[in-house]
């Protein structure tokens, strides 16, 4: 079965420090990942997605992702916070031939000035 | 190219009642997945149309049905409204049905039930 957990709730930062949000899954098979990010009162918008090419991958606004099965890990960075950076981060997984995606509780980023 | 919209984006009903969510698809996309997202917490998938076909379904009883269209729209009807349906409702489109494929979600519609 199909499981992400991230395992921050909150993560605070500074505005020009680096991000790192966490994200451990559980796969029975080769998993495809994504992070979606979601500002306040909008929708999900996708951030990179992992389907088993490279496995450092990059996305949009400066964030990356590596994939790393021997920990089952898939945690997203950043080297430098800004303040639109803000807002809610998922951590999914797809589950094959079903079109479902499994979605974590969510890890909301504070960007202090 | 002309993103993933939803209808309306506000709703308020009150318990019992009937309500009907819609939902566009992105052009060029065939794929339309239904979540839920209570407060403070991830989306739930709900389900998902693939060429006009229920291709998977989660843990929803049967009162949440879905239709989609000859044109890839979609629409999400839950009958029996229950105060714990009060949530935003996510739709996602994508080229085609499956789990590998990337799905992009429209504003969402948030339904309040009283």
């Amino acid at each position: 079965a199909q499981s992400v957990t991230q395992l921050d709730s909150h993560v605070s930062v500074s505005e020009g420090t680096p991000v790192l949000l966490r994200c451990n899954y559980s796969s029975s098979y080769s998993p495809s990942l994504f992070w979606y990010v979601q500002h306040p009162n909008k929708g999900l918008q996708l951030l990179l997605k992992y389907t088993s090419a490279a496995t450092l991958v990059k996305g949009i606004n400066g964030f990356e992702a590596e994939f790393k099965k021997s920990e089952t890990s898939f945690h997203l960075t950043k080297p430098s916070a800004h303040m639109s950076d803000a807002a809610e981060y998922f951590c999914v997984v797809s589950v094959p031939y079903t079109g479902k995606l499994i979605f974590g509780q969510g890890t909301t980023l504070q960007v202090k000035p | 190219e002309t993103g993933v919209t939803q209808s309306p984006t506000h709703l308020i009903k009150t318990r019992g009642q009937q309500v009907t969510l819609r939902c566009s698809s992105q052009s060029g996309h065939n794929t339309v997945s239904w979540y839920q997202q209570a407060l403070g917490q991830g989306p739930q998938f709900i389900f998902q149309y693939y060429r006009e076909e229920e291709n998977g379904r989660g843990n929803f009883p049967p009162r949440f049905s879905g239709l989609q269209f000859p044109n890839y729209s979609s629409e999400l009807n839950v009958n029996a409204l229950e105060l714990d349906d009060s949530a935003l409702y996510l739709c996602a489109s994508s080229p085609r049905g499956g789990g590998q494929e990337t799905q992009y979600f429209g504003p969402g519609t948030r339904l309040l039930v009283l």
